[in-house]
């Protein structure tokens, strides 16, 4: 069974700066994507930023990047010049890309994000 | 484009009630899934369809039954709501290839007396 670890149940960082958050997962497939979502006090899942397993370039969405390392099987997210809006939890999770799986979306259990400032 | 629509927002139940959680997306997805949230658990998959017809059983399915008689529609239902059931509910739907993620709807925070 596949598995998703974020092992920093809580993180801090001041405004502007910047802050990595952890994920490994756990899989014997591969072909698979990732993703992190962000959920902010208003509950909302929102969809940070994706990465395909077979693209070794890292993705990035203005400031939010990744650090996908396959065969370390870690994906962590980096966050630069951190801005209030940012504070919320943070969910890495995983989708296997075969059609009888891909249904499914594993999450890991989540960082908490406080920005100060 | 309303996306994916949870109702209730919020619910109280009785220790034995029933009550169905309704939830509807207007984006043609064949995927929809069902997630409960509980504090320093992440999201665990209740129950999830791939298509109209379809479902079958997540990670915690026990105490939820679900149907999928249209596209667009995915009501979970309580049997028989018991404290352990207290929690945020998500509905999520998903196009077919995976690489788009699901979006989410904006939960449901039942809780269980």
């Amino acid at each position: 069974a596949q598995t998703v670890t974020q092992s920093q149940p809580e993180m801090s960082v001041q405004e502007a700066e910047t802050v990595t958050l952890s994920c490994t997962y756990d899989t014997s497939e591969s072909d698979y994507y990732l993703f992190w979502y962000k959920q902010p006090p208003s509950r909302q899942m929102i969809l940070v930023i994706r990465q395909e397993a077979y693209k070794q370039q890292n993705a990035t969405e203005n400031r939010f990047s990744v650090n996908f390392q396959k065969a370390a099987k870690s994906f962590s997210l980096k966050i630069s010049d951190s801005q209030l809006g940012d504070a919320a939890m943070y969910f890495c999770a995983y989708r296997v890309i075969n059609t009888g799986t891909a249904s499914k979306l594993t999450f890991g259990t989540g960082t908490r994000l406080q920005v100060t400032l | 484009n309303a996306g994916v629509t949870q109702t209730p927002k919020f619910q109280v139940l009785k220790t034995g009630q029933s009550m169905t959680l309704q939830c509807a997306q207007d984006m043609n997805h064949e995927y929809m899934s069902w997630y409960r949230q509980d504090p320093g658990m992440g999201l665990r998959l209740i129950h999830y369809s791939v298509g109209a017809g379809i479902t079958d059983q997540g990670e915690v399915p026990n105490g939820y039954n679900v149907s999928r008689s249209t596209t667009e529609d995915f009501p979970l239902r309580l049997l028989s709501a018991a404290p352990s059931q207290t929690s945020v509910y998500f509905c999520a739907s998903s196009p077919r290839q995976g690489r788009y993620g699901y979006t989410f709807g904006s939960g449901t925070r039942l809780t269980v007396v």
